[in-house]
């Protein structure tokens, strides 16, 4: 089976620009969480998608927002960039959730605002 | 304890050597412990996951034990190569709303 795929791997955006990101999950698998990692904060929790329904959600302010299509899919968008989005995201797929399912993660989209 | 913690931050072990690290999380209302191992330039890869007090997992070389009412959980490495060094990452859920909270890793290098 392919593993997880994101697209583009790196971006580098200006500040006040919106950005999409994309994942694809490994086949089969329903359940997509997006992650943010950053040198200060560590690796947080974003949002998880299961089955198009956003399931949980993460501290992230509302500019941040994600969608998940029939065919498990995901992206995530972040409007209004601020310098302190520079970060690698991260999505990770699972069969049936993130909660109590093994999780497996893609290479990740490294974004960086000027 | 409101966030997860892990200790040591780091650790310098010669092959060969025996280590653990430690992972402390939140007890109340809890749901699912995840421990990953990420390398330098890849991915986080899982390790455990472990809901059940008393659980200990095996994987080769690693295994994982897990405390659920004091709230910690032990990552062994028993004969640790090279290959070993990474940061191991422990990820806490509880049932007040699912959210997976990260420790901040243990960064280990294995000396050869």
């Amino acid at each position: 089976k392919a593993g997880v795929t994101q697209t583009p791997r790196y971006l580098i955006k200006t500040r006040g620009q919106q950005v999409t990101l994309s994942c694809s999950p490994i086949s089969g698998h329903r359940s997509v969480s997006w992650y943010q990692q950053t040198p200060g904060q560590g690796l947080q929790f974003l949002f998880e998608y299961f089955s198009e329904t956003q399931r949980n959600k993460g501290n992230f302010p509302g500019r941040f927002s994600g969608r998940q299509f029939s065919n498990s899919r995901s992206e995530m968008n972040v409007s209004t960039l601020e310098l302190g989005d520079s970060a690698l995201y991260l999505c990770a797929s699972s069969e049936r959730g993130a909660g109590s399912n093994e999780q497996f993660f893609g290479p990740g989209t490294r974004l960086t605002v000027l | 304890i409101l966030n997860v913690e892990q200790s040591p931050q780091s650790l310098h072990v010669q092959e060969g050597d025996s280590t653990n690290f430690t992972c402390s999380f939140p007890s109340s209302n809890f749901y699912a412990l995840h421990w990953y191992r990420w390398e330098t330039a890849k991915s986080p890869e899982a390790l455990f996951v472990m809901t059940l007090n008393g659980d200990e997992k095996k994987k080769g070389r690693i295994s994982a034990t897990l405390n659920t009412k004091e709230g910690y959980s032990y990552l062994y490495i028993k004969g640790s190569q090279p290959e070993d060094s990474a940061t191991y990452l422990c990820a806490s859920l509880n049932t007040g709303g699912f959210k997976t909270i990260f420790g901040a890793g243990t960064r280990l290098f294995v000396k050869a």
